[in-house]
C-alpha cells in the first residue's frame, strides 16, 4: 500500500536555528514528489516538486531534496513567519491520487 | 491566491441534510480535486475529476457526490450529513498530468450540528 509518513510530527526552533524535516514513502513507482506549507484554516500552498532521486530544490530558506525512499526539507536560520504545518505528497505510477502524510507543525520562536 | 475558488468559506447545518460546496479552478487547469480534512485524519483524498470526467475515487463516502461541469467548475455534494462530516473540505485543481502540482483553495469549513 502506498504511504507517506512525516517525521518530527512537531519541532520547535528557535529564530536562526536550522533543522530538517523527514517524509519517507513507500509507493510502487514514484511520479512526483510535492511540499506543501499549510496556515491555520488555510489551504496548502504548494512549494516544490521532486521527481527524481539526487534532486534538489531551493526557496529562500527553503531547501527540499529527494532519494529513492525519503525527502527532506531543510530549513536554514529560519524566521517566526516560517512557522506553519509543512506538508509532503506523493503522486504513485498505480494511482491518480495524490498522497499526503500527516504533517510536520513546526513553531519557530523569536 | 492560488486562484482556486471555494464557495461559501463557512456552513453550518444540521444532521441529516444535505449542502453543496462549489470550486472554481484556476484559469486554463483542466483537474479538478476534492479533498477533506480532519483534525484526527489529515488530509483525505476524495474525487478527481478531468476535463469533466471522474477520474480517480478515494474513500468518498456514498452519501457523497461530485460533479465537473462543461465551464471546469466543480460542485460536491454532501447528504444525509452527520457529526462526523464536520471538516474542512478542500477542492485543488492542476493543468492535468499526475506531475503537475495541486493548487488548493481556502476552503469550505463545514460544521454539522
Amino acid at each position: 500500500e502506498d504511504q507517506v509518513t512525516q517525521s518530527p510530527e512537531a519541532l520547535r526552533l528557535q529564530e536562526g536555528e536550522s533543522s530538517s524535516l523527514n517524509c519517507s514513502y513507500t509507493v510502487s513507482g514514484l511520479r512526483g514528489l510535492f511540499w506543501y506549507r499549510q496556515d491555520p484554516g488555510k489551504g496548502p500552498e504548494f512549494l516544490f516538486t521532486l521527481y527524481s532521486a539526487g534532486e534538489e530544490k531551493e526557496k529562500e530558506r527553503l531547501k527540499a531534496t529527494l532519494t529513492k525512499k525519503e525527502s527532506f526539507l531543510h530549513i536554514t536560520a529560519p524566521k517566526p513567519e516560517d512557522s506553519a504545518t509543512y506538508l509532503c505528497a506523493v503522486f504513485p505510477d498505480s494511482s491518480y491520487k495524490l498522497i499526503f502524510g500527516s504533517g510536520t507543525r513546526l513553531l519557530v520562536r523569536p | 491566491d492560488s486562484g482556486v475558488t471555494q464557495t461559501p468559506k463557512h456552513l453550518i447545518t444540521a444532521t441529516g441534510q444535505r449542502v453543496t460546496l462549489r470550486c472554481s479552478p484556476r484559469s486554463g487547469d483542466l483537474s479538478v480535486y476534492w479533498y477533506q480534512q480532519s483534525l484526527d485524519q489529515g488530509l483525505q483524498f476524495l474525487i478527481q475529476y478531468y476535463n469533466g470526467e471522474e477520474r480517480a475515487k478515494g474513500n468518498i463516502l456514498e452519501r457523497f457526490s461530485a460533479q465537473q461541469f462543461p465551464d471546469l467548475h466543480s460542485e460536491l455534494n454532501l447528504s444525509s450529513l452527520e457529526l462526523g462530516d464536520s471538516a474542512l473540505y478542500f477542492c485543488a485543481s492542476s493543468v492535468g498530468g499526475e506531475d503537475s502540482p495541486l493548487h488548493f483553495g481556502n476552503g469550505t469549513r463545514l460544521t454539522v450540528t
